[in-house]
């Protein structure tokens, strides 16, 4: 009864060549968000969207880009990934953006660039 | 800003010892407050959440209380097990839809 999913969970590309990540949810939640996480570092947040409503941390570097064709699925699309960006990719969702609704993760997808 | 800051690890501990991470945070307003687990190669599960100032979440027998006057939420268990170990992560959530994590604590239980 996996309710945030996260496809493949693990994925190795080459230095540039573009690489999409998916996640969908069967909770029919209106938030998604993107996380990078590296290790033994705390998750760091990307992007999200609200419904069809995108919105891009101030920090999040060009090459990460993201997609949200319904409510069930978002991509995150690295276009030119560079070795830096090798990293764990957590996928999040909440019901809404009130503070006291708590996120729900899937188990991520580890990227490796070779 | 928003802040959490989380005792630092790692902690190593045997099988049925009592178990503390402390955990404060830094806040405009009144922040839900929540505690995450990470096991190895795997996501983050929600372990425990609290919402308002003396709520107590509980929950795989790990509890932590929102305290206001010390803006804590310091994470408890009585008796850890071998399957305890893991990353835990203390976080809030404040006025918007951003979560403010803290470091982690990374918590070994050895046999």
């Amino acid at each position: 009864d996996a309710m945030v999913i996260q496809n493949p969970r693990y994925q190795v590309t080459q230095f540039g060549k573009p690489v999409t990540l998916s996640c969908s949810q069967t909770l029919n939640h209106n938030v998604m968000y993107w996380y990078q996480q590296k290790s033994s570092q705390a998750p760091k947040l990307l992007f999200h969207y609200y419904d069809k409503d995108f919105n891009n941390e101030a920090d999040t570097p060009d090459n990460f880009q993201s997609r949200r064709p319904n409510t069930s699925f978002c991509f995150l699309d690295i276009r030119s990934p560079g070795l830096g960006d090798a990293a764990m990719y957590l996928c999040a969702t909440s019901r809404d953006d009130k503070s006291n609704q708590p996120q729900h993760f899937g188990d991520g997808t580890r990227l490796s660039i070779l | 800003g928003d802040s959490v800051t989380q005792m630092e690890g790692p902690v190593t501990l045997s099988e049925e010892a009592f178990l503390t991470i402390n955990c404060t945070y830094t806040a405009t307003g009144y922040p839900s407050l929540f505690w995450y687990v990470q096991y190895p190669g795997e996501g983050l599960q929600l372990l425990l959440k609290a919402t308002k100032a003396d709520d107590k979440g509980s929950n795989k027998g790990f509890e932590a209380t929102y305290r206001k006057e010390t803006t804590s939420f310091h994470l408890e268990k009585g008796s850890v097990q071998v399957s305890d170990s893991a990353v835990y992560f203390c976080a809030q959530r404040a006025h918007d839809y951003k979560l403010s994590f803290g470091a982690g604590t990374t918590v070994t239980v050895r046999a």
